[in-house]
This record gives structure tokens, C-alpha cells and sequence, in this order.
């Protein structure tokens, strides 16, 4: 399974953007790039994923670099609910598992 | 849909009694899966499934952890004997088709979770 690199942790105020970086140096032709997050005490929740393009939805937008080594996330306004432990992940069309690594840690002062 | 729904949320037993997690996923879903974490490993995939079939169990750690899903509304994870390193929070999850038939295994769905603690 590919391999992705994320920062520990990131700080962010309230109203402003944020922008969680991911590198994926080994992804494939084949990899879809996904975000979820995991508010404290509950379950991961998916927040967007993409191929090659650029994708958004209410929730986010996903910028992906031109050789898809890269990616990143970007909350257009946190709020203090987006504080989070943001996952970014690489699956294969064929094998619908996802592995989740370490993520980056949000948090979000008022 | 009320979504994942996992029983029970917390489970306290004593080292070497059979544990079962329960775990009901959206309807209509025809993937599932189970994951543990732990702040040492983070979230671990266990097994996962299709149309109720194991795909791949590679994540179970030993023998002593067995799933089944006997029909597309139900699965278990169990765990006999139990030991004080299985202590976890464990995760189910689902997914499946779009409403326009396109494959969405893409996003799952997760449950809300069962800690459980083994003295």
C-alpha cells in the first residue's frame, strides 16, 4: 500500500482557512486520494476524496498537485468543530481497503 | 438510516472471557468492515467483507479474534480468550453501491465504536 507523509499536528483560529498538506511521493495511477476526520470519541467520518482533479463539497476542498505527489485539504473557515484528527489516505480502485496512518492533528482556537 | 450501529459501546470483562461485538450496517451496503484502535498502533483494518463473504482477514491479529457475518444486516467480531492487550475501541464500518449504481466503496461509513477493556 502506498505510503503518505502528514504533519503531526497544525493549529488554526476560528473564521480562517487551513490548509493539511499530505505527500503520497510513491501513488500510483490507480490510487484515489481520501480524506476522512475523527472528532474526539467517535468514529472516523469521510470528508472527501479525489483522482486527478480538484474536487469540493460542502465539507472541503481537495487540491492535487499536477504529478499527484501532493495534495491538500483546505477548510475554507474552521470552525472549533472542524478540530479533528485528519486522515489522508491512498486506495487502490480494486482492493476498497483504506489504511489509515497517523494524521494530522487540528486543533482550532476561538 | 440511523446509520452504523454498534453494541455494545462499552464492554469491561476480566482476562479470558469470550468477548462479542456486534455490529448492524446501513442497509444496503454490501461492504463491511472492522478496524481497531489503540494509541499505540492508531486504526488498524481487522477483516472486511462483501456480500458477506471475507475478502481479507490478513489484519486479525491471532487466532484468538474471529468475525463472522451471517447475513447482510449482522456481523460479529469475537474475541476468546480475551487478553488485557485486546483493550481497544473497535470500529465498524460500511459501504457500498451510490443510488445511481456506480460502485462507492470510496467512502465508509463508521459506527460509533465499542471500548472495550480486559482486566
Amino acid at each position: 500500500d502506498a505510503k503518505t507523509t502528514q504533519p503531526n499536528s497544525m493549529e488554526s483560529n476560528e473564521e480562517e482557512p487551513v490548509h493539511l498538506p499530505c505527500n503520497h511521493s510513491t501513488i500510483s495511477g490507480t490510487d484515489y486520494i481520501h480524506w476522512y476526520r475523527q472528532l474526539p470519541s467517535q468514529g472516523p467520518e469521510y470528508v472527501i476524496h479525489g483522482l486527478t482533479s480538484n474536487v469540493n463539497n460542502r465539507m472541503a476542498s481537495l487540491a492535487i498537485a499536477e504529478d499527484r505527489k501532493s495534495s491538500t485539504l483546505i477548510l475554507h473557515r474552521a470552525t472549533l468543530r472542524d478540530a479533528a484528527v485528519y486522515y489522508c489516505i491512498l486506495s487502490d480502485y480494486n482492493t476498497d481497503k483504506l489504511i489509515f496512518g497517523t494524521g494530522t492533528r487540528l486543533q482550532v482556537f476561538p | 438510516d440511523a446509520g452504523v450501529i454498534q453494541s455494545p459501546r462499552h464492554e469491561v470483562t476480566e482476562m479470558g472471557q469470550e468477548v462479542t461485538l456486534r455490529c448492524k450496517p446501513i442497509s444496503g451496503h454490501d461492504y463491511l468492515f472492522w478496524y481497531r484502535q489503540t494509541m499505540m498502533r492508531g486504526l488498524e483494518l481487522l477483516i472486511y467483507f462483501n456480500n458477506n463473504v471475507p475478502i481479507d482477514d490478513s489484519g486479525m491479529p491471532e487466532d484468538r479474534f474471529s468475525a463472522k457475518m451471517p447475513n447482510a444486516s449482522f456481523s460479529t467480531l469475537k474475541i476468546q480468550p480475551s487478553e488485557p492487550r485486546d483493550s481497544a475501541v473497535y470500529f465498524c464500518a460500511s459501504s457500498g453501491l451510490s443510488p445511481s449504481g456506480a460502485r462507492s466503496t470510496d467512502t465508509q461509513y463508521f459506527g460509533p465504536g465499542t471500548r472495550l477493556t480486559v482486566l
